[in-house]
């Protein structure tokens, strides 16, 4: 049991590329998420799953793209990199919707230059 | 021990004392009310939750305390360790809406 695995776990880019940041996890939880980090900001939810082929905006979504086509993978997609989405993204799962406890990736540093 | 609200970034307790860390959350429909521990290089970690009917809620050498009236959540660690090291973010879970919302974080800094 692997737990939430994201790959890769750093990551640089140049302006104007596009990459997919993976998350999988083994736990068949139905609620996954999507976050990202920055100092002094705490965690801002990007993206939300509450199901597979179920997706939602969270506060910061724009720039990112995600889909759920499986309960156990939840792909990040950001599709014309800019250097404001340079953060450690985070990805988390819980069981389900209305459970306070989410299972966390370890992370993956992005840095758009 | 110490205390200190979220506008403050860092706390240091000596080992051993008693750790007190204060959030001010907003949104008085949250159905609970969260405490999540991060060690450096490190994913959240579920620490505990309090349900918005209750008022205290006690884990394993933590407490967290709900005052609605304030709007008030504190967590408190007792008998503080150097593995309490980490920074703890308050978080709230919108219910409905389906958000678990998080604070900024404040660290916490033991000292040997």
């Amino acid at each position: 049991n692997a737990g939430v695995t994201q790959t890769p776990k750093f990551q640089v880019l140049k302006t104007g590329q596009s990459m997919t940041l993976q998350c999988a996890q083994d736990m068949n939880h139905e609620y996954m998420s999507w976050y990202r980090q920055d100092p002094g900001m705490g965690l801002r939810l990007i993206h939300y799953s509450v199901g597979a082929g179920i997706t939602d905006q969270g506060e910061v979504p724009n720039g990112y793209n995600v889909s759920r086509s499986t309960t156990e993978d939840f792909p990040l997609r950001l599709l014309s990199a800019a250097p404001s989405q340079t953060s450690v993204y985070f990805c988390a799962s819980s069981y389900r919707t209305g459970v306070t406890e989410a299972f966390f990736g370890q992370g993956t540093r992005l840095t758009v230059v | 021990g110490e205390s200190v609200g979220l506008h403050l970034p860092t706390l240091s307790v000596q080992e051993g004392d008693n750790s007190i860390i204060n959030c001010a959350y907003s949104n008085s429909a949250s159905d609970y009310f969260i405490w999540y521990k991060q060690e450096s290089g490190k994913g959240p970690q579920f620490i505990i939750d309090i349900r918005s009917n209750m008022d205290k809620r006690q884990g394993q050498r933590v407490t967290v305390l709900l005052n609605k009236t304030v709007k008030h959540l504190s967590l408190q660690i007792a008998a503080t360790q150097p593995g309490d090291s980490a920074v703890y973010f308050c978080a709230e879970w919108g219910g409905a809406n389906s958000k678990l919302t998080f604070g900024k974080g404040i660290t916490l800094s033991v000292r040997p």
